[in-house]
């Protein structure tokens, strides 16, 4: 499996509190991912970096802000929590998206209550 | 812009029964496609990829899957499902201008004894 460990796996907080959600890999790949996943929707993508400290938002990227200051971290938070941000959160990696597949960690499950 | 659509959110087949699961996609440029397999409370793990060299694509645990560009389709199959094949499955494009991965909404498929 690739390295990719998410912190913390499950989280319950309440509406109106900060969140913040954990990616750290050991694979020194370049593009790093943040999808959300609903019933029926699939997985969404929130934001990615493509480099230390570069980043660009997603398909889902309100309420959401992302942050990467070393190759192996990536940071989401979510800045005052709604309900609507209940998920599992999946980060994924890559070492190039022209193409290659991306590795998931085992994701987080956030209840917002 | 790039998409796609699973057709069927879930799908149930008995064991030994041939499995198919089906997706289309659009995208403006030649695509890569994906399926990914989710088995519960895990990530997601790459099953076969396509990137423009055979048209038919085999993967891991007997699955494969067919290419075929004036259908826009990449349908999943496998000859006998297994009990061990019930799980969510996820079809993805991206393609060669440095698109994010896109999903499709997912199909659960169910194997019955």
């Amino acid at each position: 499996d690739a390295g990719i460990t998410q912190s913390p796996r499950h989280k319950v907080t309440e509406t109106g509190t900060p969140v913040t959600l954990r990616c750290h890999q050991t694979e020194n790949h370049r593009y790093m991912y943040w999808y959300r996943q609903d019933p029926g929707h699939g997985l969404r993508l929130i934001h990615y970096s493509y480099g230390v400290k570069d980043t660009d938002k997603g398909e889902v990227s309100d309420g959401y802000s992302v942050s990467r200051s070393k190759t192996e971290d990536f940071l989401l938070t979510l800045e005052s929590a709604t309900s609507s941000q209940t998920s599992v959160y999946f980060c994924a990696i890559s070492g190039n998206p022209r193409g290659t597949e991306a590795f998931f960690g085992q994701g987080t499950r956030l209840t917002v209550v | 812009a790039q998409s796609v659509t699973q057709l069927g959110s879930h799908v149930s087949v008995s064991e030994g029964a041939l499995v198919l699961l089906r997706c289309n996609y659009s995208s403006s440029v030649p695509p890569y496609l994906f399926w990914y397999v989710q088995y519960p409370n895990q990530g997601l793990q790459l099953l076969l990829k396509y990137t423009s060299a055979a048209t038919l694509v085999k993967g891991i645990n007997g699955f494969e899957a067919e290419f075929k560009k004036s259908e826009t389709s990449f349908h999943l199959t496998k000859p006998s499902a297994h009990m061990s094949d019930a799980a969510e499955y996820f079809c993805a494009v991206s393609d060669n201008a440095g698109n994010m991965l896109t999903f499709g909404g997912g199909t659960r498929l169910m194997v019955k004894p």
